[in-house]
């Protein structure tokens, strides 16, 4: 069965932390991964990786993938209030193009 | 703008009462889909399209139909609505390929 399983399930941070959310899967006939942020509304677009090792990086957000290990983290260093959200993972199958979500880390920074 | 667009947003229903969702997009994408959002359960596919008149079942496909055909629109049909349906629904829409999926504001769907 294919799946998608995120961690933490939640995190509280303080402002300026950095976290570290992770996204492991196990899907046939991977094709990418993607990291949306969601914050009460539809879930916006991060990062899409397609190959391994290679780091893709936004301002303070950035994200690596493992194709060996099957497992992806987003990064997000000196978090700020506005950062606090739900993260997504989400892994696209070759295999009639489905995708397949995590069930989310939400992430609360205090000030 | 680029954009994909739901209706309604919100929708308190009756069981067994037939509704339609629609979503449509202006960026001429080939590939649509809907999913639907539960606490707990994350977004679960329900169907996607690759192109006009080619629908494929996703993870959730039970109680649900829908019909491509226009490129632009990809609308989720509820022959026999019923409670467990109640849920977050979003459209997203994108180009073939390694491509960010482009969501739309989503449609809140409460059966009662």
């Amino acid at each position: 069965e294919d799946k998608v399983v995120q961690s933490p399930l939640s995190l509280v941070v303080h402002e300026g932390d950095t976290v570290t959310l992770n996204c492991s899967y196990e899907v046939t006939n991977f094709r990418s991964l993607l990291w949306y942020k969601q914050e009460k509304k539809a879930p916006t677009f991060l990062f899409m990786l397609t190959s391994s090792g290679i780091e893709k990086k936004s301002g303070r957000l950035s994200s690596i993938l493992d194709k060996k290990e099957l497992f992806s983290i987003l990064n997000i260093t000196a978090t700020q209030t506005g950062d606090s959200a739900v993260y997504l993972c989400a892994v696209e199958s070759s295999t009639g193009n489905q995708f397949y979500f995590g069930t989310g880390t939400s992430l609360t920074v205090i000030p | 703008e680029a954009q994909v667009t739901q209706n309604p947003r919100y929708l308190i229903t009756v069981t067994g009462k037939k509704l339609t969702v629609t979503c449509s997009q202006n960026m001429n994408h080939e590939y649509m889909s809907w999913y639907r959002q539960d606490p707990g359960l994350g977004l679960r596919q329900i169907y996607y399209s690759m192109n006009v008149e080619v629908t494929d079942k996703g993870d959730v496909p039970e109680g649900y139909k829908v019909s491509r055909k226009e490129k632009r629109n990809f609308p989720l049909i509820l022959e026999s609505p019923s409670p467990n349906q109640t849920s977050l629904y979003f459209c997203a829409s994108r180009r073939l390929g390694p491509y960010e999926q482009y969501f739309g504001p989503g449609t809140r769907l409460t059966v009662t």
